[in-house]
């Protein structure tokens, strides 16, 4: 079965700090993945995604993600982190063999940056 | 970036009535739009996938007939939630793309409660 797994329910950084927001994912052939963020009570907003090219992916608000095909991970990561930076966070992938569109959603890492 | 409206953004509504929801694309035409249900501290579940001017697919188990799909022009889709019931709350979110571009943009979510 096609799947995509965050393996933290919960990720703690304090401010200034790097963070790192873990996704891997199972699927046949070469997928297309994203992440996303959700604020509360709001609907998802798009980072980053990754289609082809180079590994290292750059998106919004200075997020950027590695895809590794050894290791079928696709980790979120931020240099510094910022209070703001505090939300929900959703890896999500697109199999080429699958039904064009769909997406297959990981569980959410809830990102908590302290002070 | 692309604008996708949702509402209402909050309903709460009486077991047995019908409740509409709108997902709106406002400065783009959105030939595909999704509809997701997400449960507290849960993931998004895709429920089904509107194309405009025809039939909405459904994920397997989800019910067609309860959960009402009409996706009658490029920019909107409304979902339909009829003779709702307590299980029915949730936060419902819809989703729109472009043609020619892979990303998803969400609208904010609407918060449905049935008592």
């Amino acid at each position: 079965a096609q799947s995509v797994a965050q393996p933290e329910d919960q990720v703690n950084v304090a401010e200034g700090n790097p963070l790192t927001v873990k996704c891997t994912y199972s699927v046949s052939g070469n997928p297309y993945l994203f992440w996303y963020v959700q604020y509360p009570n709001r609907g998802l907003q798009f980072l980053l995604k990754y289609i082809t090219g180079d590994n290292l992916v750059k998106g919004s608000y200075g997020f950027e993600a590695e895809f590794n095909k050894s290791q079928t991970s696709f980790h979120l990561k931020k240099p510094s982190a910022l209070v703001s930076d505090s939300a929900l966070y959703f890896c999500a992938v697109r199999p080429l063999s699958g039904g064009y569109n769909k997406l297959i959603f990981g569980a959410g890492t809830r990102l908590a940056v302290h002070p | 970036g692309a604008v996708v409206s949702q509402h209402p953004s909050r309903v709460i509504c009486k077991s047995g009535t019908s409740v509409k929801i709108e997902c709106r694309s406002l400065d783009f035409q959105a030939t595909t739009m999704f509809w997701y249900r997400q449960f507290p501290k849960q993931s998004l579940m895709l429920m089904a996938t509107s194309n405009e001017g025809s039939k909405a697919t459904y994920e397997q188990g989800v019910e067609k007939d309860k959960f009402l799909i009409n996706h009658a022009s490029l920019t909107l889709s409304t979902l339909t939630v009829t003779s709702a019931h307590p299980e029915d709350s949730s936060f419902y979110i819809c989703s729109a793309r472009h043609s020619w571009d892979e990303k998803l943009f969400f609208g904010s979510g609407t918060q449905l409660s049935v008592l």
